[in-house]
């Protein structure tokens, strides 16, 4: 079955970065775009960028222009995605989830929290 | 950017109970609507594609319809697990969007 395993959770310092990774089975890695979507406590998700681990090509939403980047190793169908410049404001839950054209997030990673404090 | 505006934010229902949760999107989104489902400490789980489409696996009982901007998530005959809180998020543009999401609450 397709599953999405990611990294444990992390504490950073105001200004630090964090990556968080995002292991794949079940499918083709190649197959489908990895995204990042991220939950502050109480909050609806928020989505922060594609990449396809086929081509490299990414896109991120502006507002994590500059910040984020998102890659992947595709010998070990694992996916990254680094935060920089961290603040308190980024504290929440990272999520990867895949998607295809056409078809929504179908298949959702557990979880990271990142915790971001000084 | 397409805003999603969920309604309402709470509900408040008992079990058998016929419940619709509404999201209106600020600009067309044709079809490329997505509705999903979140308990705590859990990712969401995808219900509805193509703001009609059940996902393999989903109880008949969820039923997703609309078009352009503006979209329903109905559950018909409420269960003790559909107690959770459901967003829709648009695909028809990036950057994609979710709603603020609808609690179903035990009444």
């Amino acid at each position: 079955q397709v599953q999405l395993v990611q990294s444990g959770a992390e504490v950073a310092k105001p200004g630090a970065s964090v990556k968080v990774s995002c292991k794949a089975s079940g499918y083709t890695f190649t197959s489908y775009d990895i995204n990042w979507v991220r939950q502050a406590t109480g909050q609806g998700p928020e989505w922060m960028g594609w990449m396809n681990p086929n081509s490299g090509n990414s896109g991120y939403a502006q507002k994590f222009q500059g910040r984020v980047t998102m890659t992947s190793n595709t010998s070990m169908s694992t996916a990254y995605m680094e935060l920089s410049s961290l603040r308190s404001e980024d504290t929440a839950v990272y999520y990867c989830a895949r998607r295809r054209s056409g078809i929504p997030f179908d298949s959702w990673g557990q979880g990271t929290l990142v915790t971001v404090s000084s | 950017d397409i805003q999603m505006t969920q309604s309402p934010s709470t509900l408040s229902a008992s079990v058998g109970d016929r419940v619709t949760i509404t999201c209106r999107a600020s600009q067309s989104i044709v079809g490329w609507l997505a509705w999903y489902q979140q308990k705590p400490g859990k990712a969401p789980n995808l219900l509805i594609s193509k703001a009609s489409n059940l996902e393999s696996g989903v109880p008949s009982r969820f039923s997703g319809s609309g078009s352009g901007t503006e979209f329903t998530l109905t559950i018909s005959g409420l269960q003790p697990d559909d107690f959770a809180t459901y967003y829709c998020q648009q695909y028809n543009s990036s950057p994609l969007t979710f709603g603020g999401g609808t609690k179903v609450e035990i009444k």
